[in-house]
């Protein structure tokens, strides 16, 4: 059973120009959720999304940022004019329907995002 | 608001040595925790959770953490450290919101970085 797969590992673009990150979530798992993890800092969580919803944005910033997991096909983190300050790991993780509050979330292998 | 703070960026061992890596909490309600290992330019992966059954809980590769709720800690130990172990550890709890049951967000610490050496 494949673990969670993002691509690409590894994204440079250089400012204003546009980001997309994939994720596909383990076979069976439903949620999907996005982490950011800056220089020298933990993960911060970002957005969490079920299959064509997006439950919580609450970590997304208010521009910029935007993500999706439709019916079909991966989950995408979309970043839209990109300024250095975007520089990061990011990082998806997933998790089955019925796993709760204390269920494993588990995590892909990250996309590292370099603005020039 | 839940919170999770991890003392000390950076912990250094001797290979054989004791491992302690400090994780204390913040929560108004049973909190869930978990600890997970990031090596080098990889994702994370769950070393051990406690869920309110017993409070200590075992994990892979010989770790282990003790939930004291008195003291509001989770921190994560290992008899005798691997130069295997080097790596980036995270303690994490897992936030109050709940949507239908589902797992939801995980708030972390900044994270400790363990070295061994030699």
């Amino acid at each position: 059973n494949a673990g969670v797969m993002q691509n690409p590992r590894h994204l440079v673009r250089r400012r204003g120009q546009e980001a997309r990150l994939r994720c596909s979530p383990m076979k069976g798992h439903s949620h999907v959720y996005w982490y950011r993890q800056l220089p020298e800092e933990g993960l911060k969580f970002m957005v969490y999304l079920q299959k064509e919803n997006i439950i919580d944005e609450s970590g997304m910033p208010k521009e910029r940022f935007s993500a999706e997991f439709p019916k079909e096909g991966p989950s995408i983190l979309r970043i839209q004019q990109v300024v250095r300050g975007d520089s990061a790991a990011y990082f998806c993780a997933s998790s089955p329907q019925t796993s709760g509050r204390s269920g494993e979330q588990f995590f892909g292998p990250g996309t590292r995002l370099t603005v020039l | 608001a839940q919170s999770v703070t991890q003392l000390g960026s950076h912990v250094s061992v001797s290979e054989g040595a004791l491992v302690l890596l400090r994780c204390n909490y913040s929560s108004s309600v049973p909190p869930y925790l978990f600890w997970y290992v990031q090596y080098p330019n990889q994702g994370l992966q769950l070393l051990l959770k406690y869920t309110s059954a017993a409070t200590l809980v075992k994990g892979i590769n010989g770790f282990e953490a003790e939930f004291k709720k008195s003291e509001t800690s989770f921190h994560l130990t290992k008899p005798s450290a691997h130069m295997s172990d080097a790596a980036e550890y995270f303690c994490a709890v897992s936030s109050l919101m709940n949507y239908g049951g589902a797992t939801n967000k995980l708030i972390f610490g900044t994270g400790t970085l363990l070295a061994v050496q030699p």
